[in-house]
């Protein structure tokens, strides 16, 4: 069975500083992993994705993530964090080995304060 | 370019009634998915369809029924309302298995 783990429910971050938003996962196969953002009374919107090739994945408004196999993880980064950056993030992960389902993390709000 | 529309916005319904939460896509996706969303807590996925007459159970199907008549349109009916399917509901859509969903604005629905 594949899961995802969000260990911090809340990340609090000065307006500038570098923000890191986490996530470990399992599956059996290989992960697809992907990075989501949900503003207030809002449906999910795409950041970014890992399928295969480069570790470090560059998604949208200057968000990056890391895949580390060896750790199972996949943490989203951002070198100066904005107040607009405020919002609930969910990391979610596809097996290869099982079919169509994703999973999604229980969410972390971020809260970036000026 | 409308992406995914769900309607409605919001509904109150007494325990026992029924509904349909309609969700429709333009993008010709093939894959189309349904999630609720409680408090606090990450999305779950109700049911799912990989094309046109296609569907199958996701992790908590129980209470709902899904149809995939056309590759737009993929409705969600919950029989029999019952106030733990309170909820906020997601519909979702993909191109292919791997990549990523675009979803729709949700439909916050509560049982009383």
């Amino acid at each position: 069975a594949q899961s995802v783990a969000q260990p911090e429910d809340q990340v609090n971050v000065a307006e500038g500083n570098p923000l890191t938003v986490k996530c470990t996962y399992s599956v059996s196969g290989n992960p697809y992993l992907f990075w989501y953002v949900q503003y207030p009374n809002r449906g999910l919107q795409f950041l970014l994705k890992y399928i295969t090739g480069d570790n470090l994945v560059k998604g949208s408004y200057g968000f990056e993530a890391e895949f580390n196999k060896s750790q199972t993880s996949f943490h989203l980064k951002k070198p100066s964090a904005l107040v607009s950056d405020s919002a609930l993030y969910f990391c979610a992960v596809r097996d290869d080995n099982a079919g169509n389902m994703l999973t999604f993390g229980g969410g972390t709000r971020l809260m970036v304060k000026p | 370019n409308a992406g995914v529309t769900q309607t409605p916005k919001f509904r109150i319904l007494k325990i026992g009634q029924s509904m349909t939460l309609q969700c429709t896509q333009d993008m010709n996706h093939n894959y189309m998915y349904w999630y609720r969303q409680d408090p606090g807590m990450g999305l779950k996925l109700i049911y799912y369809s990989v094309g046109a007459g296609i569907t199958d159970k996701g992790e908590v199907p129980n209470g709902y029924n899904v149809s995939r008549s056309t590759t737009e349109d993929f409705p969600l009916r919950l029989e029999l309302a019952a106030p733990s399917q309170t909820s906020v509901y997601f519909c979702a859509s993909s191109g292919t298995r791997l990549y990523e969903q675009y979803f729709g604005p949700g439909t916050r629905l509560t049982v009383t």
